[in-house]
């Protein structure tokens, strides 16, 4: 299985600004999934992107997948202070379990 | 909002004690895993199973061990702790494989071995 890796590893944005965070990869996909964790939880998914979709929203989340790049953004518009938390990325080929990098920590600062 | 569940939520616990982390989904999904993750580091992937009477171990070795008796229930035993087990251990489950579905998690088990 391949890993993710999110970058930048830290954000700090006033409430009310957006939030973009990056995943980079090394090798072809079937999807991509996007998680969230708060401090000290589990993950919750947020949303899963196919290989041949180019971009997905859902609430104020925006998704965009580059195949040819091997890369995903995730886009956060009018951040609330809820969405402080961190971020990962999961990447998926086959039946691959999922993996996950370290992360990007976002602090919404009020 | 999870349907998978974790007890207990935090544990201190001494050296060499026995303990069992628990984990139960009321989904009915087939898949469940376990991962570790240290404060700021990866999850690491430590055990999973694709149904009832199957385990394997996953890409972090560790010394734990789990069982999986019935489809909802997917506990974490420990022989021995040791201050090197203090971690936080999350338990997921998906109703398929990943490429098409995402996992549920749990809110973890905080450990502390002292």
């Amino acid at each position: 299985s391949q890993q993710g890796e999110e970058d930048p590893q830290a954000l700090s944005i006033q409430e009310g600004e957006n939030a973009t965070m990056n995943c980079s990869y090394k090798t072809s996909i079937n999807n991509l999934q996007w998680y969230r964790q708060n401090s000290g939880r589990g993950l919750v998914h947020l949303i899963l992107i196919r290989s041949n979709e180019r971009e997905k929203h859902s609430g104020r989340l925006r998704v965009t997948l580059d195949t040819s790049k091997k890369s995903s953004s995730l886009l956060i518009t009018a951040s609330r202070a809820a969405d402080t938390a961190s971020y990962f990325c999961a990447p998926l080929k086959g039946n691959e379990k999922l993996t996950f990098g370290t992360g990007t920590r976002l602090t919404i600062i009020p | 909002e999870a349907d998978i569940y974790q007890t207990p939520r935090y544990l201190v616990i001494g050296t060499g004690k026995k303990i069992t982390l628990e984990c139960s989904q009321t989904m009915g999904h087939d898949k469940m895993y376990w991962y570790q993750q240290d404060p700021g580091m990866e999850l690491h992937l430590i055990h999973y199973s694709y149904g009832v009477n199957s385990t394997e171990k996953g890409d972090l070795s560790s010394e734990s061990t789990v069982s999986r008796i019935r489809t909802e229930h997917f506990p974490l035993t420990l022989e021995s702790a040791r201050p090197s087990h203090t971690s936080q251990y999350l338990c997921a489950s998906s109703e398929g494989l990943g490429h098409t579905y995402g996992y549920t998690f749990g809110s973890g088990t905080r450990l502390t071995v002292v």
